[in-house]
């Protein structure tokens, strides 16, 4: 596709359950991010790959938080026994490797998690 | 990395050039300065990026002081579709395990008025 998609648009949850969100960057696109947006704030940065291998997980907020990458390509996003908190719009970026040479980053339109 | 510091608000006049303002006195000679914007209900859109020169696109202008302390992104004719949250970015160096992830902050709310 032209642009990173992200699936599903929407999702309604009851708290406790489990949650898959899924990314599929430009393709080519080596570099990938997981933000999150909070109603009225910020972005809040979760998780970067480089390839399939996630060098900074720092910003996951819990461990009931965990992503992986596949293939280089399409990205998962999963949240365990969610909470109410959880609930926002997870935005996931992907960008050209990074070399010497500075590169933007393409957004998706995000999934808007609701956790009732 | 280096923190920016951007008004939390500002208004514009629809036709009228948006100056948005961003200090970064903390940047480090390899890091970037980036702009990205967010309409909303949208995900974040870039906007354009420099290091020391200016820089102009079909989008904005970007004009970074000799110092690199401070950035201002010029939107000339701005139209009530540049209301966004505009977010000033500083990036980390290239090839740092640490990340090279976008770290937005608050961004500046402009709001173009008719």
């Amino acid at each position: 596709g032209a642009g990173v998609s992200q699936s599903p648009s929407n999702k309604v949850t009851e708290k406790g359950k489990d949650v898959e969100l899924r990314c599929d960057p430009i393709s080519g696109h080596t570099a990938l991010y997981w933000y999150r947006q909070s109603l009225g704030q910020g972005l809040e940065f979760l998780i970067y790959f480089q390839g399939n291998s996630a060098p900074d997980k720092s910003g996951l907020p819990s461990d009931r938080f965990s992503a992986e990458r596949t293939g280089g390509s399409v990205s998962t996003l999963t949240i365990q026994r969610t909470q109410q908190e959880d609930s926002a719009v997870y935005l996931c970026a992907s960008s050209l490797a990074d070399s010497f040479m500075n590169t933007e980053a393409f957004f998706g339109q995000g999934t808007r998690l609701t956790v009732v | 990395d280096a923190k920016t510091t951007q008004p939390p608000s500002m208004d514009c006049a629809e036709g009228r050039a948006a100056n948005l303002p961003c200090n970064h006195s903390t940047i480090s000679g390899n890091e970037y300065v980036y702009w990205y914007r967010q309409i909303h209900s949208q995900g974040p859109q870039y906007i354009i990026h420099g290091l020391k020169n200016n820089e102009t696109n079909e989008m904005a202008s970007l004009i970074i002081t000799e110092d690199r302390k401070s950035s201002t992104l010029i939107l000339p004719h701005a139209t009530l579709r540049d209301t966004a949250v505009y977010y000033c970015i500083v990036r980390v160096a290239p090839y740092n395990n640490a990340g090279n992830m976008l770290t937005f902050g608050g961004g500046t709310r402009l709001m173009v008025k008719p």
